[in-house]
């Protein structure tokens, strides 16, 4: 399958410490995308990172791309209660319109 | 500011029922259009996609299909539900320019066919 893999699949830590998620893919990509999801609700986008970008940063949220070993990595530093939720990596890959998602982190911060 | 509608929220039906799910779009004009399926905790599925009025693409065969009767309504119809199709839906929209643009997405319906 083309879609991205997110490892772990479940993370849980102490409010505070960083949070760490990495995604893996198998073909060539146009860009990578992370998106969160509170529990029953839709998906938020949380950040986009494009094929020949290594690095981006949005508040407490950093990600870096490596597209010779075709994964991404996810840091959230500082975790907050409200952190608490799945997040996903999606990819548009090359020739393509569309975003194929991974199955997700389900990540839980403890007060 | 743009905003997508997605409704209902819930949903009960009884297999072989029918189904009808709406989805709509404000603030910005000619968007791509599209419904995925979530199994519980799992990730989304993209069932279909489509670029304008009547121009429909489907992911994945199956006891679903969907109608984009105006620019900016997407609609995910069934015949004959099925205990399978049970599911979180969810519309998403994006900007009709460029490849893969992020995804604006509804607040999602639960469907359970019992």
């Amino acid at each position: 399958s083309q879609q991205g893999e997110e490892d772990p699949q479940a993370l849980s830590i102490q409010e505070g410490e960083n949070a760490t998620m990495n995604c893996s893919y198998k073909t060539s990509i146009n860009n990578l995308q992370w998106y969160r999801q509170n529990s029953g609700r839709g998906l938020v986008h949380l950040i986009l990172i494009r094929s020949n970008e290594r690095e981006k940063h949005s508040g407490r949220l950093r990600v870096t791309l490596d597209t010779s070993k075709k994964s991404s990595s996810l840091l959230i530093t500082a975790s907050r209660a409200a952190d608490t939720a799945s997040y996903f990596c999606a990819t548009v890959f090359q020739g393509a319109q569309k975003l194929v998602f991974g199955q997700g982190t389900r990540l839980t911060i403890n007060p | 500011s743009q905003t997508i509608h997605q409704w209902p929220a819930t949903l009960v039906q009884p297999v072989g029922s029918p189904l009808s799910l709406e989805c709509t779009v404000e603030g910005t004009s000619n968007p791509n259009l599209y419904w995925y399926r979530q199994a519980a905790g799992r990730g989304l599925q993209l069932l279909f996609y489509s670029v304008g009025i009547g121009q429909i693409s489907s992911e994945v065969p199956q006891n679903l299909s969907a109608s984009r009767p105006q620019d900016r309504q997407f609609i995910l119809s069934s015949k004959k539900l099925l205990l399978s199709d049970s599911g979180f839906y969810l519309c998403a929209w994006s900007i009709r320019q460029g490849r893969g643009e992020k995804l604006f997405f509804g607040s999602g319906t639960q469907l359970s066919v019992l």
